[in-house]
């Protein structure tokens, strides 16, 4: 069964710091990599989304992606209470369907 | 909200009872999903769509049905409501090819008692 594994949290950062959230998946043939935020009660939002090994920067936000390890990783640099949310980690199994991880909560505090 | 609407936003049903979840998009995609979202977890995969007329299951399609007869609309029929169905739903849709981002509507929230 494929799966995408998250570090549940809750993940407490100051303000200002830098938030690292981390993702495992199974299957090997994924094709493509994304980070959504949720806030309680709300839908997800894509944040960012990544198809190739390395890096990838908008902003605050940088996915990193190790197919060789079949990692992904959401660096949230200068961190505000306004990303405290749930992250999700979803990846598509190469037929459109996406796998979504449980969430990690994260909590920046002032 | 990306151009998907659902509605209504939150229904109780009682056990037994039938429903059917709306989701329409005004965007011409082609690729259309439902999935629910129980409390602290991640999204799990019940029915999607590639096209008018083309639906599969997901992960958990097991009390759930759909049909696509239009490319705007994808319901989700719930014949015999049970508890285990209490969720949050959310329908998406895919922008351009199926490797492409999902975008999500606003969600159902359905209370089964």
């Amino acid at each position: 069964q494929k799966e995408v594994e998250q570090n549940s949290g809750p993940l407490s950062v100051p303000e200002g710091a830098i938030a690292s959230l981390n993702c495992t998946y199974s299957d090997r043939g994924s094709q493509s990599f994304f980070w959504y935020r949720q806030y309680s009660g709300k839908s997800p939002e894509l944040i960012m989304s990544i198809y190739s090994n390395g890096d990838k920067e908008d902003g605050r936000f940088t996915a990193q992606l190790n197919k060789a390890s079949q990692y992904v990783s959401l660096l949230i640099r200068d961190s505000q209470p306004s990303d405290s949310a749930t992250y999700l980690c979803a990846v598509n199994d190469g037929t459109g369907k996406l796998i979504f991880g449980q969430g990690t909560t994260l909590q920046v505090k002032p | 909200n990306a151009g998907v609407t659902q509605t209504p936003k939150f229904r109780i049903l009682k056990i037994g009872q039938s429903m059917t979840l709306q989701c329409t998009q005004d965007m011409n995609h082609n690729y259309m999903y439902w999935y629910r979202q129980d409390p602290g977890m991640g999204l799990k995969l019940i029915y999607y769509s590639v096209g008018a007329g083309i639906t599969d299951k997901g992960e958990v399609p097991n009390g759930y049905n759909v049909s696509r007869s239009t490319t705007e609309d994808f319901p989700l029929r719930l014949e015999l409501a049970a508890p285990s169905q209490t969720s949050v739903y959310f329908c998406a849709i895919t922008q351009g090819n199926s490797n492409q981002p999902q975008h999500f509507g606003d969600g159902t929230r359905l209370s089964i008692l």
